[in-house]
């Protein structure tokens, strides 16, 4: 079976302090691909990144970076200095083979001015 | 490129009707995917297609049923509609060869 937890329902910050979203996930499939989307109040869910099972390697991109630790099975997600742009709903999702994606119940994030 | 496209955005049903969503991917995108958000049981997943053939259901009732065209542009129905299936309808589609997933804006649908 699959599944992702995102165990923090809604963050908080004040704009400009770092944000980190956690993400535990579970399968048994060796090869298996992680992502982040980001849903704003429009409603659309917006690809973030992708990573697959065979590359640890942490990546930054801008003010977002993501550290994937297999031996946890966590891939969380850091914003730097954070901004009210980026207030959204951040979901997490899993995909093994043909599988649908696996999605977790979501962060609400609220940047504060 | 545009984006994957939606129609209608809202929608309100009265119970017992039916309904047609449509979806238009990313151009040179053949795979489409469907999936349900409602605030109680977040995002899950209904079905994919591939090249008009549907390659994944999830856990829905027969209520809910989809299709695919030559031109990859998909549709999905639900008939007898239930209070229930209020929820934000999204629209996914795939590039060849990669597994990432780019959604659509999503149709809202209220059943009164």
């Amino acid at each position: 079976a699959q599944k992702v937890t995102q165990a923090q329902t809604e963050i908080s910050v004040v704009e400009k302090e770092d944000v980190t979203l956690d993400c535990v996930y579970e399968t048994r499939d060796t090869t298996y691909y992680l992502f982040w989307y980001k849903q704003p109040p429009s409603g659309e869910l917006v690809f973030l990144i992708r990573r697959n099972s065979f590359d640890e390697q942490n990546e930054i991109s801008g003010r977002y970076s993501w550290n994937f630790q297999k031996s946890t099975s966590s891939f969380n997600f850091t914003i730097t200095a954070s901004q009210v742009v980026d207030s959204a709903v951040y979901f997490c999702a899993l995909r093994t083979g043909r599988r649908a994606l696996t999605f977790g119940s979501g962060t609400r994030l609220q940047v504060q001015p | 490129k545009a984006g994957v496209t939606q129609t209608p955005r809202y929608l309100i049903k009265t119970r017992g009707q039916q309904v047609t969503l449509s979806c238009s991917p990313i151009s040179g995108h053949r795979s489409v995917s469907w999936y349900q958000q409602t605030p109680g049981q977040g995002l899950q997943f209904l079905f994919e297609y591939f090249s008009e053939t549907q390659r994944n259901k999830g856990n829905f009732p027969g209520r809910f049923s989809g299709r695919q065209f030559s031109n990859s542009r998909s549709e999905m129905n639900v008939s007898t509609l239930e209070l229930g299936d209020s929820a934000l309808y999204l629209c996914a589609s795939s590039p060849p060869a990669t597994d990432t997933q780019y959604f659509g804006p999503g149709t809202r649908l209220t059943v009164l």
